[in-house]
């Protein structure tokens, strides 16, 4: 069984850049998750989707990210415009909810210059 | 404010000894509990969950919990080099109307030959 995929495995943009995204979950988890991880950190929740449905979204900087879930299956966020801060590693996870046993795909390094 | 905490270390360890990595969590009122492990630059990869007050045993692993002291533990028993990670502790929390996995900064375990 295929476990979580996103791309791009890493990405450089110059700040003031937008820069998106894409997460596929495990086949049949309807739950998914992005987070940030900064250095020496771990992961932050930026949101939680049901399906289609942003359940959890308090803790997304909507001025600059967005992010959706179509069909409920694959995602993509996307920060516009990047700024240095937003350098970290954007984590997609998966689960069935309940328990909320999560797993996570390998991440997108964004280093903003 | 929800927390999850852990010693940073490094903890070093012998080859062959058991290491134990703690944590400690604010919500009262939090159900399930896991373990990560994140090798550098890499993604989380969950080793344990726990959701019951006790011992629970995986192969080399044992995760203990005791709600009333808001404690949860991870001991690695006969510990090998390739267990040098990071272990991340995450506490499903209550946030408002939902819950969310917080997790704690992790420590860094390092298994000397």
């Amino acid at each position: 069984e295929a476990g979580v995929v996103q791309s791009p495995r890493y990405k450089i943009i110059e700040k003031k850049q937008p820069v998106a995204f894409w997460c596929n979950p495990i086949s049949g988890h309807n739950t998914l998750y992005w987070y940030l991880q900064n250095l020496g950190q771990g992961p932050e929740l930026l949101i939680r989707y049901e399906n289609e449905e942003a359940v959890d979204d308090s803790q997304l900087p909507k001025d600059r990210f967005s992010a959706e879930r179509l069909k409920g299956v694959d995602s993509t966020l996307k920060i516009q415009p990047a700024e240095l801060g937003d350098s970290a590693v954007y984590l997609c996870a998966s689960g069935t909810g309940g328990a909320d046993i999560q797993y996570f795909g390998a991440g997108t390094r964004l280093s903003v210059l | 404010q929800k927390e999850v905490e852990q010693n940073s270390g490094p903890l070093s360890v012998p080859e062959g000894a058991i290491a134990s990595l703690n944590c400690t969590y604010s919500d009262r009122g939090s159900q399930s509990f896991f373990w990560y492990r994140q090798y550098s630059g890499k993604s989380p990869e969950l080793i344990m969950f726990i959701y019951s007050n006790g011992d629970k045993e995986d192969g080399r692993f044992t995760a203990q919990l005791n709600k009333a002291s808001q404690y949860v533990s991870l001991l690695i028993r006969d510990s090998q080099p390739s267990d040098s990670a990071t272990y991340l502790c995450a506490v499903n929390m209550r946030g408002g109307s939902n819950y969310k996995l917080t997790f704690g900064k992790g420590t860094l375990l390092t298994v000397n030959p």
